[in-house]
């Protein structure tokens, strides 16, 4: 199995909602990411969870909070956006050791209105 | 932020013909990888080259690295409208979980 899955894949909150964002992988990676990509951008690292812990966060503001419970399952929890975090939520995936290629879900497409 | 830029930003070309995009980056790499997306999709990788390597190919993607020009280069020969998509060159220090810095992209369109 080389797939990364998120859900949901799209997502329409307000400013006041409360969601979270699922990601899971069963390759059995030790390394997980979570990456924002605006429209025609590239995307843009958020945190970065090595053997469960969180190792990078690139100074993402505390309304993003990310959760890892499982080597096999990240989470992204979301509460209190603003309209300008509408984006791809892009999640992926690497062996911690090896190489460093990434496998990429599909992404979550968020709207906050 | 970002260390590779891409060239061209857009690129459209007939079906059948090669397709080069080139990227280049600021600081000292372990790697260089090449991603496509699909309309805003997942990415999904396409190659690396280590900084010690040259030139790698696979099917029909050829990539070169020049590391004295912190410069890199793909080529997508005999192209078909399949290939229409955005190329992302992204870098990584090395050590697997430092995460990707991304080029901005460059959009190919392959028209039938």
């Amino acid at each position: 199995d080389t797939e990364v899955t998120q859900t949901p894949k799209h997502l329409v909150m307000g400013m006041t909602n409360k969601k979270s964002l699922k990601c899971e992988q069963h390759m059995g990676h030790r390394a997980m990411y979570w990456y924002k990509q605006k429209a025609k951008k590239p995307p843009e690292l958020m945190f970065v969870y090595s053997y469960e812990k969180l190792s990078i966060n690139e100074s993402v503001p505390s309304r993003f909070s990310p959760e890892c419970p499982n080597s096999s399952l990240l989470n992204l929890h979301l509460h209190a956006l603003q309209p300008e975090d509408s984006a791809l939520y892009l999640c992926a995936s690497s062996q911690w050791d090896r190489e460093e290629t990434q496998y990429f879900g599909p992404g979550t497409r968020l709207l906050v209105l | 932020s970002q260390q590779g830029e891409e060239d061209p930003q857009a690129l459209s070309i007939q079906e059948g013909e090669n397709a080069t995009m080139n990227c280049s980056y600021k600081t000292s790499i372990n790697n260089l990888q090449w991603y496509r997306q699909n309309s805003g999709r997942g990415l999904v990788h396409l190659i690396l080259i280590r900084s010690n390597e040259r030139e790698k190919h696979s099917g029909r993607l050829r990539v070169t690295l020049d590391t004295s020009k912190k410069s890199s280069s793909l080529l997508i020969t005999a192209s078909r409208a399949a290939d229409t998509a955005s190329y992302f060159c992204a870098t990584g220090s090395g050590g697997g979980a430092d995460g990707l810095t991304f080029g901005k992209g460059t959009h190919l369109i392959i028209q039938p």
